[in-house]
Formats: structure tokens, sequence, C-alpha cells
């Protein structure tokens, strides 16, 4: 069965700090992934696709075949990034999601 | 735009009783999904529809649940005798196409008592 697995519950780090939002996934055929955000009192929203291969508000995600993995990246974390971060594929399956807690 | 509408926002039943939620999806979008997040847990996708079409429901439980998205009107997802652990908070997401970006309303959150 297609899965996606986001292994951390929660990532706190403090403003400036590099971070690393982990999503492997297993999925036959060629995968289109997606990284989806909460913010606080706000609806679930993309934030960005692999295909397009864009960076949005300083987040960028590779897709690596080999491992299987597209995980969010960022150099340098800000408050306003702390929320609830969900990796998805294009067939609708998301992963538990991570909490990123972002602190001053 | 207005957005993904649902509503109601909060909807408590009893074990036993129907639930019905509603999702509008955003003006010109002919396709809706719906997910259910259980506590602790992520998003499961439940079913997509388009206009008059359940095209996918792989992932909707076999009994008590049912939705559709009629011609006039926003989708409903409906759930007879509701259990305690039907309890989650129910997405609806709407796009205009298949492979186009999902935008999703705030959510149904149910409790069953």
């Amino acid at each position: 069965a297609q899965r996606v697995t986001q292994p951390e519950k929660l990532l706190s780090v403090f403003k400036g700090a590099p971070v690393e939002l982990k999503c492997n996934y297993s999925y036959s055929g060629s995968p289109e992934l997606f990284w989806y955000v909460q913010y606080s009192r706000q609806r679930l929203q993309l934030l960005l696709r692999h295909i397009s291969r864009e960076s949005i508000k300083g987040f960028t995600a590779d897709l690596n075949k080999g491992e299987t993995s597209f995980h969010l990246k960022k150099p340098f974390a800000q408050e306003e990034d702390s929320a609830m971060y969900y990796c998805a594929t294009d067939k609708l399956i998301f992963g538990t999601g991570t909490r990123l807690q972002v602190f001053p | 735009n207005a957005g993904v509408m649902q509503n109601p926002r909060h909807l408590v039943r009893r074990r036993g009783q129907e639930a019905r939620l509603r999702c509008s999806p955003m003006k010109g979008h002919s396709h809706v999904y719906w997910y259910r997040q259980l506590p602790e847990e992520g998003l499961k996708f439940m079913v997509y529809l388009q206009k008059e079409n359940i095209i996918d429901e792989s992932g909707m439980p076999k009994e008590r649940f049912s939705a559709e998205f009629p011609k006039e009107g926003p989708s409903i997802l409906r759930i007879q005798q509701v259990v305690r652990g039907d309890s989650a908070a129910y997405f609806c997401a709407s796009s205009p196409g298949t492979t186009d970006t999902q935008y999703f309303g705030p959510g149904t959150r149910l409790t069953v008592l």
C-alpha cells in the first residue's frame, strides 16, 4: 500500500536555525509530492509541490527517488514558520504531520 | 471568492443519531474531496466526487457513511447511526480539475457523546 511517513511529530528550533522536516514515501510509479501547511487558526493550504520546483517562503523540497524522500528544508527558520506541516501525494495520501515550533 | 465553506463548524451528536456535514466548493470547482482526521492522526482520504458522480470512495467505511455532490447545492457527507469512534475533524477540499491544487475548508469537528 502507498504510504507517507513523517517520523517527527514535533520539531523545535530557535529562530535562525536550519530546519528539515522529514518525509518518506512508498509509492509505485512516478510520485507527485506536496507539502501542505496549517498555521494556527487557519485552514490547510498548499505550500509547495515538487513538480514546480519553486521555493516558497524560503522553503524548498527535493524529491530523492533513491531514498524515497521529499524532505522540506529552510536554511533560517522564522517564528512565523511555526505551524503543522503535512507531506502528501497526488493519490491523496497524507502523512501524520509534523508540528514545527520556532522559538525566538 | 469566499473559499471552501464547511458547515457546521462543530457538530455534537449522541450515539445512534445521524450527522450531516456540508461542503460548498470554491466557485468554478467541480471536484470535491473529503478527509477525516482522527485525534493524533494524519488526514485520511475518504471520498472523491465530481458533480453527481462518486469517482473514488476507497477510503470510505463500507457501512453508515455516504457522500453525494448533487448538481445543485453543496456536497454532503452523511454518517448514519454515529458511534464514538466517528468523533473526528472532517475536512473538505475542492479543485477545478483532477491534477490541480486542492483548496481546503476549515473543517467540521464532530463529537459523538
